[in-house]
């Protein structure tokens, strides 16, 4: 069945320094693919997504490209702030079926 | 416009109690499906509702349960509680707009069962 594996947390770094957080999954089909954040307390909110194969999804600095030759999602910034501790879910959804998540990274960031 | 409305909150009960969680969808948006969040099993999908119809369902016992109303507003019911069933339960809201599902998530209701 299709499933998402991340990068075990926590991923502790400075501020400023180079963020990737990797996610690789598995479908049968051709996903879209999609990477959400969650706050202390909070919902999942929605960081970026990917809907086919190239596609590069961008938003607040973060990016990720969906890449199906190696089955990969990877999470990037360039300049992590403090405010971006949080946990970060990698997910994939089949044609608009079910989201399925990976276990979550959490990343903290140190001024 | 509106996002994803869930209540309770916060939710104390008792085990063997059951309980009643509800979603208020993002407006025009006809599917909400909920997800199970515990620090062992992560993310868990419960299950989903298109039009008031359970569309897919998750690997759950029969204890968890759910509906839909016809303003697409959701409901999901577990019963006899057990002290395994603490736990953020999280509701989306998803359409197919433009070739493309999105999901809105809500913040959540904490269960915490004792």
């Amino acid at each position: 069945g299709n499933s998402v594996t991340q990068m075990e947390g926590p991923v502790t770094l400075s501020e400023e320094a180079f963020l990737t957080i990797n996610c690789t999954y598995t479908a049968t089909g051709y996903p879209s693919l999609f990477w959400y954040v969650q706050y202390p307390g909070e919902g999942l909110q929605l960081l970026l997504k990917a809907t086919k194969a190239d596609d590069k999804g961008s938003n607040k600095g973060f990016e990720a490209t969906y890449r199906k030759e190696t089955t990969s999602f990877h999470l990037e910034k360039g300049s992590v702030q403090v405010s971006d501790s949080a946990v970060y879910f990698c997910a994939l959804s089949d044609r608009g079926d079910k989201l399925i998540f990976g276990t979550g990274t959490r990343l903290q960031v140190f001024p | 416009k509106a996002g994803v409305t869930q209540t309770p909150r916060y939710l104390i009960k008792t085990r063997g109690q059951q309980v009643t969680l509800s979603c208020s969808p993002i407006s025009g948006h006809r599917s909400v499906s909920w997800y199970q969040q515990t620090p062992g099993q992560g993310l868990q999908f419960l299950f989903e509702y298109f039009s008031e119809t359970q569309r897919n369902k998750g690997n759950f016992p029969g204890r968890f349960s759910g509906r839909q109303f016809s303003n697409s507003r959701s409901e999901m019911n577990v019963s006899t509680l057990e002290l395994g069933d603490s736990a953020l339960y999280l509701c989306a809201s998803s359409s197919w707009t433009g070739g493309d599902y999105g999901y809105t998530f809500g913040s959540g209701t904490r269960l915490t069962v004792v």
